[in-house]
Order: structure tokens, then C-alpha cells, then sequence
């Protein structure tokens, strides 16, 4: 298995380009999530999925959009880049809700000038 | 606010020596708590978690947390550090709605 798979590692945008950040997972898992991590704020939840066609807003969804149209993936998409959207983005799953361990993904690097 | 903090930014202690990594929460009904490991460029591991049962709860590499519903408390635990444990450990709490909330996390660091 590989796991949560995320691509790309790393990303350099300009301020108003958009871009989809990839996330798929082998697991037949039916959670997933996507997280952003900020110095000194940890993980905060941007969107969750608990399965195909139901999505769910997290705590900073603003900027996002996200769907679910299979189990395996769940990309992550940015309308409109700002300088405020400079993170590292992670992607988990977990077999059923949040109650479970959550498996993530080696994350993206992302700068936006 | 349903949240939860790990009060110290860092936590240093001498290998062999027992570990303490603070964690409380603020959620309304019964948490769900767990605690996950990050090592450098990388994404988050899971060590352990509470739902219900025994406050005691045991995980990986020798980890250890007590779950302290009056105190509301779920602190971290090892009792022989590891030079190998140092790295960023963060406390979360599933919400009711299978939203989470993590705490900005504490860098641990064990010295030889």
C-alpha cells in the first residue's frame, strides 16, 4: 500500500493564481481531510470528507474548495491564491470517522508571492 | 470554545529520563483525545487516543496517556526518554461533528 499519497512536494504560486493540490489514498478509507500547518498554530482542519459526495467545512475553509467524487481522492483546490494561504498542506484519511487514527500524507510545501 | 492547548512550547529533558508532554482540552460531551508524532518533513504519526474505558491508555514506542476527566487533562507520557523520541508532538480532540481541533504542539528534545 502507499498510503496518502500527496503531489505535488512543493509549490511556488503568484498572488491570484489557482491550483489543485492532490491527495489520494489505497485504503479503501472512508474519512478524509485536509489540514494546513502554520508555525506556532498546528494543524487547523480546512475541509473533511466522511465519503464519496459529502464534504463538510472545517475550522479555515475560506479560499478552499474541495470534492469527493471517489473514495481514493480528494483534492483540494485554491480559487484565488493570497500571500495568507503560505503553509504546508497535509492530507489524512481514516477508515471510518474521525474517531479513528488518521494516516497522512508527506504534505506540500506552499508559497504564494 | 472547543479547543485544545498544550501549554508548553517546549519540553527538554536527559535520556533515561521520564517525559511529560502537557496536553488540556475545552470540548462540550465526551472527547475523543489523541496524540500524533511529527518528525522533520513529515506528516503527522499517530501515537495513541482515548474514546472510553481504562484512563490509562498505552501506544506506540512506549508511549503513555492519562486521560483526567476532572482536570480535563490528557498529558503524555514515557518513562525512559529516547534520544530517537525527540520531535513535535501535538494533542488533538475529535469534535461532535467529525470536525478536529489540534494544539500548536510541543517540540520535545532529549539530550544524551
Amino acid at each position: 500500500n502507499a498510503g496518502v499519497t500527496q503531489t505535488p512536494k512543493f509549490q511556488v504560486l503568484k498572488t491570484g493564481q489557482s491550483m489543485t493540490l492532490q491527495c489520494a489514498q489505497d485504503m479503501n478509507h472512508e474519512y478524509m481531510s485536509w489540514y494546513r500547518q502554520d508555525p506556532g498554530m498546528g494543524l487547523r482542519l480546512i475541509h473533511y470528507s466522511v465519503g464519496a459526495g459529502i464534504t463538510d467545512q472545517g475550522e479555515v475553509p475560506n479560499g478552499y474548495n474541495v470534492s469527493r467524487s471517489t473514495t481514493e481522492d480528494f483534492p483540494l483546490r485554491l480559487l484565488s491564491a493570497a500571500p495568507s494561504q503560505t503553509s504546508v498542506y497535509f492530507c489524512a484519511s481514516s477508515y471510518s470517522t474521525s474517531s479513528y487514527e488518521q494516516y497522512f500524507g508527506p504534505g506540500t510545501r506552499l508559497t504564494v508571492t | 470554545a472547543q479547543s485544545v492547548a498544550q501549554p508548553e512550547d517546549q519540553v527538554n529533558v536527559a535520556e533515561g529520563n521520564p517525559l511529560t508532554v502537557k496536553c488540556t482540552y475545552s470540548v462540550s460531551g465526551n472527547p475523543y483525545l489523541f496524540w500524533y508524532v511529527q518528525y522533520p518533513n513529515r506528516g503527522l504519526q499517530f501515537l495513541l487516543k482515548y474514546i472510553t474505558g481504562d484512563n490509562l491508555v498505552k501506544g506506540s514506542y512506549g508511549f503513555e496517556a492519562e486521560f483526567n476527566k476532572s482536570q480535563t487533562s490528557f498529558h503524555l507520557k514515557k518513562p525512559s526518554a529516547l534520544v530517537s523520541d525527540s520531535a513535535l508532538y501535538f494533542c488533538a480532540v475529535r469534535l461532535i461533528n467529525n470536525d478536529m481541533r489540534f494544539g500548536a504542539g510541543t517540540r520535545l528534545t532529549v539530550k544524551p
